[in-house]
């Protein structure tokens, strides 16, 4: 069945450093990507998403790519401010219109001053 | 746009009553809402599709008779966990989509509840 692999956390950065959160994906077909983020006692909301291979969603200076021939798609932010803490999940999507989501287990980022 | 509300946010209830939580589109018609439960530092898992007008789709695992899932309107769905038990203390999260040509969900805030 499809599937989503995220990394590990808690990830913990300095203000201002590089973040990358790896996520990889099993699924036939082609689905659609997403990044959503859940800040703390917060639902979760949409940061990003791309529908096809190549595509680049974007939002807030996160960005990520679909990359179909590594089955990856991983969230990436130039500079992260301590109000990007939250857990950030990666999920997949099938099916077109209200497509059941497969998430992966999360993974939450600590930024530090 | 597309806000989707849950009510209440936190319930605590004994064991044996039932509890029902109310997800909400404020903004936005949606023919199709999603129900997950989120178990602490764990992803969401989907428990089932809630299509209006029409029976939920279960997921395989999750009991019908325990979740019963009302989608009697365009922007309500209800979830009403049955003779809970402490087993069943979660967090409950309702999405929707917006209607047709988007694959995109809208997440409500979630509801935590607490089975004495």
């Amino acid at each position: 069945g499809d599937s989503v692999t995220q990394m590990e956390g808690p990830v913990t950065l300095s203000e201002e450093a590089f973040l990358t959160i790896n996520c990889t994906y099993t699924a036939t077909g082609y689905p659609s990507l997403f990044w959503y983020v859940q800040y703390p006692g917060e639902g979760l909301q949409l940061l990003l998403k791309a529908t096809k291979a190549d595509d680049k969603g974007s939002n807030k200076g996160f960005e990520a790519t679909y990359r179909k021939e590594t089955t990856s798609f991983h969230l990436e932010k130039g500079s992260v401010q301590v109000s990007d803490s939250a857990v950030y999940f990666c999920a997949l999507g099938k099916g077109g219109t209200a497509s059941k989501l497969t998430f992966g287990t999360g993974t939450r980022l600590q930024v530090t001053l | 746009g597309a806000v989707v509300s849950q009510h209440p946010s936190r319930v605590i209830c004994k064991s044996g009553t039932s509890v029902k939580i109310e997800c909400r589109s404020l903004d936005f018609q949606a023919t199709t809402m999603f129900w997950y439960r989120q178990f602490p530092k764990q992803s969401l898992m989907l428990m089932a599709t809630s299509n209006e007008g029409s029976k939920a789709t279960y997921e395989q695992g999750v009991e019908k008779d325990k979740f019963l899932i009302n989608h009697a309107s365009l922007t309500l769905s209800t979830l009403t966990v049955t003779s809970a038990h402490p087993e069943d203390s979660s967090f409950y999260i309702c999405s929707a989509s917006l209607p047709s040509g988007t694959d995109t969900q809208y997440f409500g805030p979630g509801t935590r509840l607490t089975v004495l």
